[in-house]
């Protein structure tokens, strides 16, 4: 099982502010993985990482940028917040598991509220 | 259509009865296959995968794949109120992709 950690854990910000979520693993996982999710509504991935260096826009268009210059980190910034961008943030990573497929494992999430 | 499937519900069932979530995927070339719980307002969390047809039993959990007819379940027998949350089925694609469904809630009623 993945030790998957995200911060802040609950943000409330101004319109126009740069925030930076974290997500952080432990286990060395080379897949990483962000999602947006509305409360009761389904999961939107916005950005991928196959590894160090690599970094993909997701299903959802989303005006977040990523990083992944270590392995083990994953961060997410937004350059300037607005009330649209109000929504729980969850950050997975996954590896390669041998015959079996790839298991994503969640980190708890960060809950963003804009105002 | 969307790559996973699933009825939103709301599922209610009564304490101690076998709840039946289900799932369908279009991929044909689908070899992965997870069902995950979410609490409201938590993150996702495995219950078990699956990678062959037949069914895969962990304590009160069933799952079960039908890979000729594109069809995922999960059984969980004698439901607890615990039990009510969202049920979300994922799938990894024959292009290695991660797809999750929408999820199907889940009520457990004493």
């Amino acid at each position: 099982e993945a030790d998957i950690y995200q911060t802040p854990r609950y943000l409330v910000i101004g319109t126009g502010k740069k925030i930076t979520l974290e997500c952080s693993q432990t286990m060395g996982h080379d897949k990483m993985y962000w999602y947006q999710q509305d409360p009761g509504m389904e999961l939107h991935l916005i950005h991928y990482s196959y590894g160090v260096n690599s970094t993909e826009k997701g299903d959802l268009s989303s005006e977040s940028t990523v990083s992944r210059i270590r392995t083990e980190h994953f961060p997410l910034t937004l350059e300037s917040a607005r009330p649209s961008h109000t929504s729980q943030y969850l950050c997975a990573s996954s590896e390669f598991g041998t015959g079996m497929g790839e298991t994503q494992y969640f980190g708890p999430g960060t809950r963003l509220l804009v105002l | 259509q969307k790559e996973v499937e699933q009825n939103s519900g709301p599922l209610s069932v009564p304490e101690g009865a076998i709840a039946s979530l289900n799932c369908t995927y279009s991929d044909r070339g689908s070899q992965s296959f997870f069902w995950y719980r979410q609490y409201s307002g938590k993150s996702p969390e495995l219950i078990m995968s699956i990678y062959s047809n037949g069914d895969k039993e962990d304590g009160r959990f069933t799952a079960q794949l039908n890979k000729a007819s594109q069809y995922v379940s999960l059984l969980i027998r004698d439901s607890q109120p615990s039990d009510s949350a969202t049920y979300l089925c994922a799938v990894i694609s024959n292009f290695n992709k991660f797809y999750f469904g929408s999820g199907t809630k889940l009520n457990v009623k004493p």
